[in-house]
């Protein structure tokens, strides 16, 4: 399945550091997302991007940055994240909204 | 609010056995209502969508859930579950036409034995 792509696999970082994750779908979509999931607890939809505009914000701190250059792309700045952000990243992308969405493999984040 | 709610943590079954796993939300508008599975090492994908029609979705794999408004349900049924069912499950809630809040359920892992 390579529909939707994410890299890293696996991140470790520091509280100070400055990473990226990237996602990139090759299935012509139109909307993209990410998603938090952390142990024990329910998936959480952090951005919606439609048309590369983001539509949706769910009060994710603003130490997570969201970017869409393109309707293929989606990157998640991190800056300054705290232990209880380790979790694993996950980014989906559909034709519309509300879609099917289609799941990439996930970035698995530990910050130290 | 709104929330989404997977009372069955972990079910265990043996091959043949039916299946039924809940999924409840609150809200009393519109909602489009999913059921997406992952099986171990493998991506999440989904299963079966009911947005309007029949309220009995039929999924991949012999999978099906009904729709209850007035229970506000979504339950998850197979009759007879397979080994290669051996995954979790989990429920996505989209509530009212033009609101992106969407909401998944913490998922219920299902173990089949052989």
């Amino acid at each position: 399945e390579t529909g939707v792509t994410q890299t890293p696999r696996h991140l470790v970082m520091g509280m100070t550091n400055k990473k990226s994750l990237k996602c990139e779908q090759h299935l012509g979509h139109n909307a993209m997302y990410w998603y938090k999931q952390s142990a024990k607890k329910p998936l959480e939809l952090m951005f919606v991007y439609n048309f590369k505009e983001q539509t949706e914000n769910n009060s994710v701190p603003s130490r997570f940055s969201p970017e869409c250059p393109n309707s293929s792309h989606l990157f998640l700045h991190l800056h300054t994240l705290q232990p209880e952000d380790s979790a694993l990243y996950l980014c989906a992308s559909s034709q519309g909204w509300p879609d099917t969405q289609y799941f990439g493999p996930g970035t698995r984040l530990t910050v130290l | 609010a709104q929330s989404v709610s997977q009372h069955n943590h972990h079910v265990i079954l043996s091959e043949a056995a039916s299946l039924e796993l809940g999924c409840n939300y609150s809200y009393g508008g519109t909602v489009n209502l999913f059921w997406y599975v992952q099986y171990p090492g493998q991506h999440l994908q989904l299963l079966l969508k009911y947005f309007s029609g029949d309220p009995l979705v039929k999924g991949i794999k012999g999978f099906e859930a009904e729709f209850i408004k007035s229970k506000f349900s979504f339950n998850l049924r197979k009759p007879s579950v397979q080994w290669s069912d051996t995954a979790e499950y989990f429920c996505a809630v989209r509530f009212g036409n033009n609101n992106n809040d969407m909401r998944f359920g913490a998922g219920t892992r299902l173990t089949v034995k052989p």
